[in-house]
């Protein structure tokens, strides 16, 4: 089976940074997915790793470890409208296609 | 290009009734998929498509069924509705060469 777990809830100050972090257990792992989600609103993708190691894109990074079975998604320079639910998502190697596996989410609030 | 589009937004249907969410996207993509948003339990695949004429379930199939006769369209059809169904639908799509998703706005059904 699979299993992906991810704090619920975090808090953190605008200008300050913040790691979330995502565990998870699968078989046929083929990828980790980061998407931020606005309430209301539909995912949008953030990053993508399948490789060990950091991808950095502008203010957000995201560091995958196979071998630990561990991501985070690290947030720099935190602005008001960072305020979202992030997902992390693992794609298994399944069949045809893949299947995207998601966390419940960790809802970040962004306060003054 | 409009991208993944989904129809209606809003929907509230008494237990028994049937329905189909439409699912449409302009971008060629091959691959298509079906979640549902519940409060606590993230994105849930209920089922995907790798290419017209092609379906597979996902993790929660029970009580929906899908077709997918083009390229561009894959709805998703609610045989006798039930409470539990109550949730938030995403659809997504995305091309053979990535394995990023693109979702559609969502369609928030109420079931009572």
């Amino acid at each position: 089976g699979q299993n992906i777990d991810q704090p619920t809830e975090m808090t953190a100050t605008e200008g300050a940074i913040v790691q979330i972090n995502c565990t998870y257990q699968t078989s046929g792992f083929n990828g980790l997915f980061w998407y931020q989600q606005h309430a209301g609103e539909a995912p949008t993708f953030l990053s993508y790793n399948v490789l060990d190691g950091l991808e950095e894109k502008g203010r957000f990074s995201s560091f995958l470890s196979r071998s630990k079975g561990y991501s985070y998604l690290l947030l720099k320079e935190l602005q008001m409208k960072d305020s979202a639910s992030y997902l992390c998502a693992v794609r298994e190697f399944y069949n045809q296609g893949g299947k995207l596996i998601f966390g419940q989410g960790t809802e970040l609030s962004v306060k003054p | 290009n409009a991208g993944v589009t989904q129809t209606p937004k809003f929907q509230v249907l008494k237990t028994g009734q049937s329905m189909t969410l439409q699912c449409a996207q302009d971008m060629n993509h091959e691959y298509m998929s079906w979640y549902r948003q519940d409060p606590g339990m993230g994105l849930r695949l209920i089922h995907y498509s790798v290419g017209a004429g092609i379906t597979d379930q996902g993790e929660v199939p029970n009580g929906y069924n899908v077709s997918r006769s083009t390229t561009e369209d894959f709805p998703l059809r609610l045989l006798s509705a039930a409470p539990s169904q109550t949730s938030v639908y995403f659809c997504a799509s995305r091309p053979g060469t990535s394995f990023t998703q693109y979702f559609g706005p969502g369609t928030r059904l109420t079931v009572l």
